[in-house]
């Protein structure tokens, strides 16, 4: 059974450093068909694709949040980590992990975690 | 940039036909996939490489492509399709993945 679940905080200030984890079960990073993507969504707006990490540790960010973005993984411990910088309200957001399947689809979920940046 | 572009808001009622559509340029050289996410949940995949559907997806939901458009038919809806739908892709090279703005389907 495949599984994803986020951990973070829930609030984080105006300029801090967000940290999520994404730690997965049923399927193994070093897979090379797979991948484990971020996604987020602010409330009531659309889902947006943030970044994914493949089994050979390459990476792929949005263009538009690649200056604040780090992705990286952790095999042995099948947990993904992204980082985002300089935290600003607007990155208020139910953010989101999920598997990748390379060159496809988003295929498995987790259930998302809320983050909430106000001073 | 490249975006993907779909109509905000769709409404039918029960047992007719809901058609959404998802435009882009890329979409004729990568596959779209739709994905359906109801209020406080997370989104679940309908609709894969344009077309095929995931097992436990019912038959009413069904994919097509023509061109730069692809649209999820979902055919006799019901009151539990209610939810927003959005579709999603990738760049040409494959290496960005990106989603449609959603669209809130409405069941009278």
């Amino acid at each position: 059974q495949v599984t994803l679940k986020e951990s973070g905080p829930v609030l984080v200030k105006p300029t801090e450093t967000l940290t999520l984890t994404c730690t997965v079960s049923g399927f193994s990073l070093s897979n090379a068909r797979m991948g484990v993507s971020w996604i987020r969504q602010p409330p009531g707006k659309a889902l947006e694709w943030l970044a994914h990490i493949f089994s050979n540790d390459e990476k792929s960010y949005s263009t538009s949040l690649k200056s604040r973005l780090t992705i990286s993984k952790d095999t042995s411990k099948s947990q993904v980590v992204l980082t985002m910088t300089n935290m600003d309200p607007v990155d208020t957001a139910t953010y989101y992990c999920a598997r990748y399947i390379v060159a496809t689809q988003f295929d498995y979920w987790g259930q998302g975690t809320l983050v909430t940046v106000s001073s | 940039s490249y975006e993907l572009t779909q109509p905000p808001s769709v409404s039918v009622s029960p047992g007719q036909t809901a058609r959404i559509t998802c435009s882009g340029d890329a979409l004729p050289k990568q596959y779209a996939y739709w994905y359906q996410q109801k209020p406080g949940q997370a989104p679940v995949l309908v609709i894969y490489k344009d077309s095929e559907r995931p097992s436990g997806i019912p038959e009413r939901f069904s994919g097509s492509s023509s061109g730069t458009t692809v649209t999820l038919t979902i055919s006799g809806v019901q009151a539990e399709d209610e939810a927003d739908y959005y579709c999603q892709s990738a760049d040409s090279s494959g290496t960005y993945a990106l989603f449609g703005g959603g669209t809130k389907l409405t069941v009278l």
